[in-house]
């Protein structure tokens, strides 16, 4: 069984800080880990996928981590603005599961 | 644009009654999951299909659950005799091929609210 545990649970953060958020897990026994934004009244979108242990990914403003020795992954947010407002949701892939963390709420106040 | 459709995408109901929830999912994508969020939770997987058949049920909670895919691409999530903890926000997510398995990322609807009384 795997075990996804996401800190913060909710963030709010000024508009231009950066930030960033925690995805744990006491088992590297999967396949990958996802990384979703979900807004409001929008449909989950994937930001990374990543497999290796030292992985590192970029998207604009937005990178993320993953340290499977450890059991980590961290989700970096450079200058946050308003529109990174969202709810940020973890997963392991074991197989073609996913097993979701309950996620980071980011708020961003202009 | 032709991403994955879900509907509706708010359904209340009363105690007792029966529910279908319908995803579209993306043109030539084989696979198709179900997933439920209840409140404060993240989502939790219920069925996995893999073209036609259900490759793996194992997260659906009882047997008031039951979803399908006949042709392949749409699939029914049909809920019986709805009780108040089935409340909750029902994802519905599609994937090109078993062959891009757990690396591949999954593309979301926006998820039916379904709402028991």
């Amino acid at each position: 069984i795997l075990n996804v545990e996401q800190s913060p649970q909710s963030l709010h953060v000024q508009e231009g800080d950066s930030t960033n958020f925690t995805c744990s897990f006491p088992s590297s026994n999967f396949y990958a880990l996802h990384w979703y934004r979900w807004e409001t009244a929008k449909s989950p979108e994937a930001l990374f996928v990543m497999t290796l242990n030292g992985d590192e990914k970029k998207k604009g403003r937005i990178s993320a981590t993953l340290n499977t020795k450890e059991g980590y992954s961290y989700l970096y947010i450079k200058g946050s603005q308003p529109e990174d407002s969202a709810t940020y949701l973890c997963a392991l892939a074991g197989s073609y599961q996913l097993t979701f963390g309950k996620g980071t709420k980011l708020s961003v106040i202009p | 644009g032709a991403g994955v459709s879900q509907t509706p995408s708010n359904k209340v109901t009363e105690k007792g009654k029966y529910v279908e929830l319908r995803c579209d999912p993306i043109s030539g994508h084989t696979a198709l999951y179900w997933y439920r969020q209840s409140l404060g939770q993240g989502p939790e997987f219920l069925i996995y299909f893999q073209g036609t058949g259900a490759a793996d049920d194992s997260g659906l909670p009882n047997d008031r659950f039951f979803a399908v895919r006949p042709e392949g691409s749409v699939s029914t999530l049909k809920i019986q005799r709805t009780e108040r903890g089935d409340s909750a926000v029902y994802l519905c997510a599609s994937s090109p091929a078993f062959g891009t398995g757990p690396t591949g990322e999954l593309f979301f609807g926006e998820g039916s609210r379904l709402t028991v009384l």
